[in-house]
This record gives structure tokens, sequence and C-alpha cells, in this order.
């Protein structure tokens, strides 16, 4: 089955500068790679995802990379601002048409955005 | 869209005794995924559902865990008899079928169990 890392596993960072999380799977299969962001004591949320057919993902002041060869993709946060802070999952998934598709998920990155 | 919906919110109980956890995914997705969160092993999938039927229970972590869904609006986990290594966050996630073009996972509250 799937297996993802993810490092570093706390991140600490001044405001506005940038902070970039990192993760590897195992799977040459999987083709769908989302980033949640978890805050205290609410469920995950999608913030960001992209596919095996990109390379790069941005969403304003969020940006995803994806190396298929290397099996690494990295979540990069510019900016920084306090309401960042929250724990980050990355995932990865063989996901194929009809839905239903399971993630398996990194052991998640606690960032801290300091003032 | 009122979300994924959990109950209840916070669980406290005995060791040994039954818990059921309940789930109402948004109305349309037509798949629903378990999850298990504690700070040693992280989120791990416990069972997922793709039109009401178990697709992987592969997560289940023991017999003493079960999950049904009965119909399109509702899941249950239930843990019976329960153990105090049980403690943990159990969320519910549904997504909506694949052909719509949206993948993504929308997760509910969480209930906090904890086992005494």
């Amino acid at each position: 089955g799937e297996n993802v890392e993810q490092h570093p596993s706390t991140l600490s960072v001044q405001e506005g500068d940038s902070a970039v999380i990192k993760c590897t799977y195992s799977d040459s299969a999987s083709n769908y790679f989302p980033w949640y962001k978890q805050e205290l004591g609410k469920g995950p949320q999608l913030i960001i995802d992209i596919r095996s057919n990109v390379g790069e993902k941005k969403d304003q002041r969020i940006a995803v990379t994806l190396n298929k060869t290397a099996k690494h993709f990295s979540l990069h946060i510019t900016e920084t601002q306090p309401e960042d802070s929250a724990v980050y999952f990355c995932a990865a998934s063989n996901q194929l048409t009809g839905g239903g598709n399971k993630l398996t998920f990194g052991t998640g990155t606690q960032l801290k955005v300091e003032l | 869209d009122a979300g994924v919906i959990q109950s209840p919110r916070h669980e406290v109980t005995e060791m040994g005794q039954e818990v059921t956890l309940r789930c109402k995914p948004i109305s349309g997705h037509n798949s629903l995924f378990w999850y298990r969160q504690t700070m040693m092993r992280g989120l791990e999938l416990l069972i997922y559902f793709n039109n009401n039927v178990p697709i992987d229970d592969s997560g289940m972590p023991e017999d003493r865990f079960s999950a049904k869904m009965p119909n399109a609006s509702f899941s249950t986990l239930k843990i019976q008899p329960s153990e105090p290594r049980d403690s943990a966050v159990y969320f519910c996630a549904s997504s909506p079928p694949g052909t719509s073009g949206r993948n993504e996972q929308f997760f509910g509250p969480g209930t906090r169990l904890t086992v005494l």
C-alpha cells in the first residue's frame, strides 16, 4: 500500500517569512495529492490539491509542487501570517473514476507563525 | 450547506461500555470515510464506504470496531466493548462522486472519545 512521509513535524517561522513542508510517497500509481489544514478543535480542511499531470499549482500565498520522478511534493506558504498557524497534512491517492478513493495521510506538520 | 454532521461531539465512557458514533454526510456525496486521530498514530483511515457499501475496512483495528451505512445519509461507528486505548478523536468525512470532478474529502468536526 501507499506510504506517505512528511517533514518537518514542527516548523516555526517569523511572520512574513516563507514556510515549506515536504512529503514523499511510495506508490507510483498515486495521481492525486491534496493538502489539508487542521485548526485546533476542528476537522482537516482542504487548502490546495494537485494532480499528477501538473507540476505546480498556485493559489494566492499557497503553492504546491510535484516531482513524480522523485515521488516528492511540497507545500509552500509565502508571507506567512499568524492565522496560518495550524497542523498541515499532505496526502496521496490513486484517484479512479467514480470517486470513493481513500487518502493516505502524512503524519502532519505543526506550523507556528510568530509575531 | 450544513457540512458533515457528527454526534456526539464529546463522549466520556467507562471501559467495557458500548460506544456509538454517528455521522451524516453532505447530501449528494456518495463516499464516506471514518478516521481516528491520536497524537501517537496521527490520522488513520478506519473504513470507507462507496454508495453505502464498505470498500476497505483494513484499518479497523479489531473486531470490537464495526461500522454500518444503512442509507446514503447516515453512518455509525460502534465500539463494543470500549477500552482506554480507544480514546481518540474520530472524524467522519464525505466526498462527492468522482464524475463531479471534485475529489475533496469534507471532514466533520469530530467526536472526542474518552474511555476511562
